[in-house]
């Protein structure tokens, strides 16, 4: 079956680095991507999103890229700070779909 | 700001007990959903509701089944609890009136059958 997946379960960066977290997706029908951010002891929160009428979309410290030649999605975090550490999920959504699907999450260590 | 609360933050329970799970949401959204999280699988769909009274089943529904008698509570429940029901449940809502059907999330409720 067609599902978003992330290609590292674990991602450890330096404070002060940029991270990056990747997502690779293959439902070709779908149009709209979110990252979510999970803190421990939380629910995930909301990010940032991206249509897939657009490659690129800037958040404060985060960049959303998508390619959609290759199915790929990556999520950008510039000076990565210890309130970065979470586990990150990737989403995706067909056009009018109330539905989301999601990978299966990368934990970001932050090391001090 | 959207607030999605879960009846429980932890739960442990027997295998065959019937369990209740709440989530409440006080936004007036149409839609709400359960998912179960656990480790190297992501958040898998058990159920979702558009409405009031209406129901559909996600990607996991064997063994749960779901109320929504009013707009702004989604119940879950496991008729009988088995140990491989152990997980992480969390509840989220989203409007239809939102474009982006961004979907908010409770805290989860972590449930451990024994």
């Amino acid at each position: 079956g067609e599902s978003v997946g992330l290609h590292l379960p674990t991602l450890s960066v330096q404070e002060g680095d940029n991270s990056i977290i990747n997502c690779a997706y293959s439902n070709s029908a779908s149009d709209y991507f979110i990252w979510y951010k999970q803190e421990s002891g939380k629910g995930p929160q909301f990010i940032i999103d991206i249509r897939s009428n657009m490659d690129k979309r800037q958040g404060q410290r985060v960049t959303v890229l998508l390619n959609k030649t290759v199915k790929h999605l990556s999520l950008q975090i510039a000076a990565t700070q210890p309130g970065d550490s979470a586990v990150y999920f990737c989403a995706e959504r067909e056009s009018n779909d109330y539905k989301l699907s999601f990978g299966a999450g990368t934990t970001v260590t932050v090391r001090a | 700001d959207v607030k999605v609360t879960q009846s429980s933050r932890y739960l442990v329970k027997r295998t065959g007990e019937k369990v209740f799970l709440e989530c409440v949401q006080d936004m007036d959204h149409e839609n709400m959903f359960w998912y179960r999280q656990d480790p190297g699988l992501g958040l898998r769909l058990i159920y979702f509701s558009y409405d009031v009274k209406m129901k559909e089943k996600g990607d996991i529904p064997e063994g749960y089944s779901v109320s929504r008698e009013k707009k702004e509570r989604f119940s879950l429940i496991l008729e009988s609890a088995s140990t491989n029901q152990t997980s992480m449940y969390l509840c989220a809502s989203s409007s239809s009136r939102d474009r982006r059907y961004e979907q908010y999330f409770g805290p989860g409720t972590r449930l451990t059958v024994t």
